[in-house]
C-alpha cells in the first residue's frame, strides 16, 4: 500500500494568515492526489483533486501543488470557517489511502 | 442534489457481521462508483471498497476476505457487510460517491453523514 504522511500534524494560525500543509507519498503518485477538509461531526469535503484542480464551489484561497511524492495545500488568507482538519488522499493505486490529517487551530 | 444516508445497527457483537445500508436520494445510482470508507481515532480514514452501479467491485485487501458490497438499483441502496468483526472495526462508517467522469472511482465527491458502529459484547 502507498503510505501518505502529512505534516505538521497540527498548526496554530490566525485569521488572515497563510497556511501551508504538506503531504508526502511513499512512492511516486504523479498528480493523483486529493485534499479534503473535515469539521468535527461532519464528513470530509473534497477541496482539490488531481493535486491542483479546485472542486466546484471551493473558494479560490485554497490551492494545491506538487507532483511525484511531495504535495502542498495552501490556504492563502485563513478565514474563520477554515479551522478544521485537512486530509490528503492518494488516487494513483488501489487501495486508496489517506494521510493522518493536519488540524488547523485558532492561535 | 444527491444526498447519502447511512443506516444500520450502532452496536455489533464481536465475531458477528456488521451490516449497513446507504440510501441515495436526489439522484440515480447509475453511472457512478459508490464507496465505503471508515474512520477511527486509531486507524484514521480507511477506504474499504467500491461498487460500480453495474455491480463490479474492488475491495481493500485489508478487508477482502471479510467484506461484501452490493447495490440495489431498484431501491437506490448500497449495502456493506463486514464479517467476523472485532473491536478494531469500531469506527464511523461513511458511504461516498465517486467524483464521476474520468475520475469516477478515485476521488470522493459526495459523502453521507456517517454512522458510528461499536463492536462490543
Amino acid at each position: 500500500d502507498i503510505q501518505m504522511t502529512q505534516f505538521p500534524s497540527s498548526v496554530s494560525a490566525s485569521v488572515g494568515d497563510r497556511v501551508t500543509i504538506t503531504c508526502r507519498a511513499s512512492q511516486d503518485i504523479s498528480s493523483w492526489l486529493a485534499w479534503y477538509q473535515q469539521k468535527p461531526g461532519n464528513a470530509p469535503k473534497l477541496l482539490i483533486y488531481l493535486a491542483s484542480t479546485l472542486q466546484i464551489g471551493v473558494p479560490s484561497r485554497f490551492s494545491g501543488s506538487g507532483s511525484g511524492t511531495d504535495f502542498t495545500l495552501t490556504i492563502s488568507r485563513l478565514q474563520p470557517e477554515d479551522f478544521a482538519t485537512y486530509f490528503c488522499q492518494q488516487a494513483n493505486r488501489f487501495p486508496l489511502t489517506f494521510g493522518g490529517g493536519t488540524k488547523v487551530e485558532i492561535k | 442534489q444527491v444526498q447519502l444516508q447511512e443506516s444500520g445497527p450502532g452496536l455489533v457483537k464481536p465475531s458477528e457481521t456488521l451490516s449497513l445500508t446507504c440510501t441515495v436520494s436526489g439522484g440515480s445510482i447509475s453511472d457512478n462508483y459508490w464507496n465505503w470508507i471508515r474512520q477511527s481515532p486509531g486507524r484514521g480514514l480507511e477506504w474499504i471498497g467500491y461498487i460500480y452501479y453495474s455491480g463490479s467491485t474492488n475491495y481493500n485487501p485489508s478487508f477482502k476476505s471479510r467484506v461484501s458490497i452490493s447495490v440495489d438499483t431498484s431501491k437506490n441502496h448500497i449495502s456493506l457487510k463486514l464479517s467476523s468483526v472485532t473491536a478494531a472495526d469500531t469506527a464511523v462508517y461513511f458511504c461516498a460517491r465517486g467524483l464521476g467522469g474520468d475520475f469516477g472511482a478515485e476521488y470522493f465527491q459526495v459523502w453521507g453523514q456517517g454512522t458510528l458502529v461499536t463492536v462490543s459484547s
